[in-house]
């Protein structure tokens, strides 16, 4: 079975500071990898995702993220955080007709 | 506009009772998710359908049930089973044989033990 690992629980960046979010996945045949963010007391909404081809993939609200199979991970980036980023992110993995399993997730604090 | 409607945002249940989430969605999605948030452990999935009249135990199915009789519904009960029922209950739904679009979620439903 396929599992996702966010290295980080919490993330505290400077606003206009760039951030990376980690996640790491295992498993032993091809899958899908997503990013969510989650913002107080609100359900997820799909920022970012891999399904093939490139594997810079670009998102909504200037994210971006990096599928490399050979480190099995899927880091989230943004070159400059704004106060308004402050939520919480999830890594997810997707494989054949299974559902969606998600990693802990990574709180962001953006500090003015 | 199409999206998946979770009701009620906030509920509370006596110890003992059982309660019933709604989760309804017009997207015409065939499968529906439901999960469980609890700070630190991510979400955790309960139980899922891809078809009507059919559904799937999650990795946390005990103490909760299920019903899929519509397309666009799929209710959650908390039983009186469930030992630790507090938690914050995410619904999803998804187009079935594609990953294309990822899963649409509700707004959640907040269940509070009193």
């Amino acid at each position: 079975a396929q599992s996702v690992t966010q290295l980080d629980s919490q993330v505290p960046v400077f606003e206009e500071a760039p951030v990376e979010l980690r996640c790491n996945y295992s498993s032993s045949v091809s899958v899908y990898l997503f990013w969510y963010v989650q913002y107080p007391n609100q359900g997820l909404q799909l920022l970012l995702k891999y399904l093939s081809g490139s594997t810079l993939v670009k998102g909504i609200n200037g994210f971006e993220a990096e599928f490399n199979k050979s480190q099995t991970s899927f880091h989230l980036r943004k070159p400059s955080v704004h106060i308004s980023d402050t939520a919480e992110y999830f890594c997810a993995v997707i494989k054949g007709n299974t559902p969606l399993v998600f990693g802990k997730g990574t709180r962001l604090s953006v500090i003015a | 506009d199409g999206g998946i409607t979770q009701s009620p945002k906030y509920l509370f249940r006596k110890e003992g009772q059982n309660v019933t989430l709604s989760c309804e969605q017009n997207l015409n999605h065939d499968a529906m998710y439901w999960y469980r948030q609890d700070p630190g452990q991510g979400l955790r999935l309960i139980y899922y359908s891809q078809i009507v009249n059919d559904f799937q135990k999650g990795d946390i199915a005990e103490g909760y049930s299920v019903s899929r009789e519509k397309k666009e519904s799929f209710p959650l009960t908390v039983t009186s089973a469930q030992k630790n029922p507090t938690a914050f209950y995410l619904c999803a739904s998804s187009i079935t044989g594609t990953v294309n679009y990822g899963y649409t979620f509700g707004s959640g439903t907040r269940l509070t033990v009193v």
